[in-house]
């Protein structure tokens, strides 16, 4: 399998739930990213990490919890959510963080908080 | 923050028409990414200019990074209907640190009739 991959396409949970989103890539890349796509706004970059270790964090609520244990794999943990995280959220990679940063981006996973 | 001011909003179009649509920034960027996104999957990467005044070509998309460095512009000749998507606009500082983030416009939605 190559690109970048999502886990699961969709996804449906309550504010008190705690999930999981699950991205890997076959890339062979050392940047990962999550954003956040809501309807009629650019992309909001969450977090970035960089051979394993975190480069950035947009100012994301701490109920959003991200770890890469491989550079090939990016999780987002989620406990008690909002209505409002309701949105496409797309993982990304790269060659690595810096410049030509093309990235490649997933599916995306559909997250519906209710 | 950058903000890019991506235009239009949306477009519809008649098969075999040209299409044409642009970014503008406040500030300037060194490299400028274009991104097409079919519904219910994520961005994928048309086009990248990393010099200003860089004419790029990808079949019938072509692409300029404005010699000002403050903007760009897609076009895409005799449309067809696959061409329908969200279009994003994406520019980057890679001045270091966090300016290696990327700034998307808010995206042109393409409807093409046939």
């Amino acid at each position: 399998e190559t690109g970048v991959t999502q886990t699961p396409r969709h996804l449906v949970m309550g504010m008190t739930n705690k999930k999981s989103l699950k991205c890997e890539q076959h890339l062979g890349h050392n940047a990962m990213y999550w954003y956040k796509q809501s309807a009629k706004k650019p992309l909001e970059l969450m977090f970035v990490y960089n051979f394993k270790e975190q480069t950035e964090n947009n100012s994301v609520p701490s109920r959003f919890s991200p770890a890469c244990p491989y550079s090939s794999h990016f999780f987002l943990h989620l406990h008690t959510l909002q209505p409002e995280d309701s949105a496409l959220y797309l993982c990304a990679s790269s060659q690595s963080w810096g410049s030509y940063n093309e990235q490649f981006f997933g599916p995306g996973t559909r997250l519906t908080v209710l | 923050g950058q903000q890019l001011n991506q235009s239009p909003q949306s477009m519809f179009i008649q098969e075999g028409e040209d299409v044409s649509m642009n970014c503008t920034s406040s500030s300037i960027f060194n490299t400028w990414l274009w991104y097409k996104q079919d519904p219910g999957e994520g961005p994928v990467l048309l086009i990248a200019l990393y010099k200003a005044g860089e004419l790029t070509s990808n079949g019938r998309l072509t692409a300029q990074f404005g010699i000002t460095r403050k903007d760009s512009f897609l076009n895409i000749s005799a449309s067809i209907p696959s061409d329908v998507g969200i279009y994003f606009c994406a520019g980057q500082l890679n001045s270091g640190g966090s300016n290696y983030k990327l700034t998307f416009g808010k995206g042109t939605l393409l409807t093409v009739n046939p």
